[in-house]
């Protein structure tokens, strides 16, 4: 059985930063790429970043292109978002969610989710 | 950047009812589109990839279609359970965008 589980989300301030990481276990992490994808209270989905199963090439939303870095840990199964420069806008859920495939692949397993607030 | 929209933002029918919802890519995408689901308060879940393969497990109900820019998702018969926002997504190239989401609920 697929699992994700995120950890990590939690108040920072304007301007601060977070990591976040997500356990993966239940298939062969690394023939996977992996997303990070948020929702803002109320609001629709957001795809933030990609990283191929290998680390081979990494993708960025426009927004948080600069400020975040996704990177993984096949070793580990352990996929992270290191989030610097944060903004209020940037207050949402984050998930972990795995591709079907290589890329490009839809995304057939999400985590629960971990919340991060930016606020003074 | 590719941008992608939906039409309509929200929707209600009856049960039974077919239901139509339509994305639309700003540019040409082939087939790499995705269709998801996402009941308050759940996490999103798949429902169509390559624009029109049904995802195991997803009832039968639901298809889709379209190729390039314009892409379809059809509830044929609305179920209670089918309650939810769906969001396309786009998944070629550099950039792997949502549509806004379509809200269905029951009339």
């Amino acid at each position: 059985e697929v699992q994700l589980l995120e950890s990590g989300g939690g108040l920072v301030q304007p301007g601060g930063s977070l990591r976040l990481s997500c356990a993966a276990s239940g298939f062969t992490f690394s023939s996977y790429a992996m997303n990070w994808v948020r929702q803002a209270p109320g609001k629709g989905l957001e795809w933030v970043s990609l990283i191929s199963g290998t680390d081979a090439y990494t993708y960025y939303a426009d927004s948080v292109r600069g400020r975040f870095t996704i990177s993984r840990d096949n070793s580990k199964n352990t996929l992270y978002l290191q989030m610097n420069t944060l903004r209020a806008e940037d207050t949402a859920v984050y998930y972990c969610a795995k591709g079907r495939s290589g890329v490009p692949a839809a995304i057939n397993y999400w985590g629960q989710g971990t919340l991060v607030t930016v606020s003074s | 950047d590719i941008q992608m929209t939906q039409s309509p933002s929200s929707l209600s029918a009856s049960v039974g009812d077919r239901v139509t919802i339509t994305c639309r890519a700003s540019q040409g995408i082939s087939n790499y589109l995705a269709w998801y689901q996402q009941k308050p308060g759940k996490v999103p879940k798949l429902l169509i990839y390559a624009a029109s393969t049904l995802q195991s497990g997803v009832p039968s109900r639901f298809s889709g279609s379209g190729s390039g820019t314009d892409f379809t998702l059809t509830i044929s018969s609305l179920q209670p359970e089918d309650v939810a926002t769906y969001y396309c997504q786009k998944y070629n190239s550099a950039s792997f965008t949502f549509g806004p989401g379509t809200k269905v609920d029951i009339k």
